[in-house]
């Protein structure tokens, strides 16, 4: 049962626009929601996190959007770089305890020039 | 600082063979993790541990065993290697107020 579920799978976006990826989960204990970016032969790399008291995040040219009653969250990469192709992942994780993150499915996001 | 080092980077295995995945980090975390990356199935939870001498199942345990005996180190043991066992496995740590640090992940192979 997948705790966090993450779309597109795959996404193309021309350079200089949009890229936007979205994650929804089903456990409201939830309160911490990072983006791990993830390059070919390398390991997950956090790119940007929120907590729910925010219901937006930015750092740079990245932001996270978080509706709490909607129980989804997503990632907007505005002017979107050729450097930014990558696999992006969503996850989620409870704070308290062993803190476990569940990850989404991944999305293999190309930036074309 | 080396971070989060994990040893092999490769490896090809004969079913029914056993082999240890060795994971180290430098950064005094208290829990570790240990996951897998398949095609289309994004990190799954193999096995934690919130501090030495600890272990727990995560999401996909089976066929799989752990061991913390020192706080910096996190091993990963395959008893008998099966081919659905073939994936890209990611040691990571963090504590409770911390960003999950990940290694370079050790790319496994059961034939």
């Amino acid at each position: 049962q997948q705790q966090v579920k993450q779309s597109p799978q795959s996404l193309i976006v021309q350079k200089g626009g949009i890229s936007i990826i979205n994650c929804a989960y089903e456990n409201t204990a939830f309160d911490y929601f990072p983006w791990y970016q993830q390059f070919p032969g390398k390991g997950p790399a956090l790119l940007i996190a929120i907590r729910p008291d925010v219901s937006e995040k930015k750092e740079g040219r990245f932001t996270i959007s978080f509706n709490k009653s909607a129980k989804q969250f997503s990632l907007h990469i505005m002017d979107s770089q050729p450097g930014d192709s990558a696999t992006y992942f969503c996850a989620a994780s409870k704070q308290t305890g062993a803190n476990n993150l569940f990850f989404g499915t991944g999305t293999r996001l190309t930036i074309i020039p | 600082n080396a971070g989060v080092t994990q040893t092999p980077k490769f490896r090809v295995l004969k079913t029914g063979q056993s082999m240890t995945l060795l994971c180290a980090q430098d950064m005094n975390h208290e829990y570790m993790y240990w996951y897998r990356q398949d095609p289309g199935m994004g990190l799954r939870l193999i096995h934690y541990s919130v501090g030495e001498g600890t272990t727990a199942k995560g999401e996909v345990p089976d066929g799989y065993n752990v061991s913390r005996l020192k706080k910096q180190n996190f091993l990963l043991g395959l008893e008998s290697a099966a081919p659905s066992q073939t994936s890209v496995y990611f040691c990571a740590s963090r504590t409770t107020s911390t960003e999950a640090f990940f290694g370079q992940g050790t790319r496994l192979t059961v034939v």
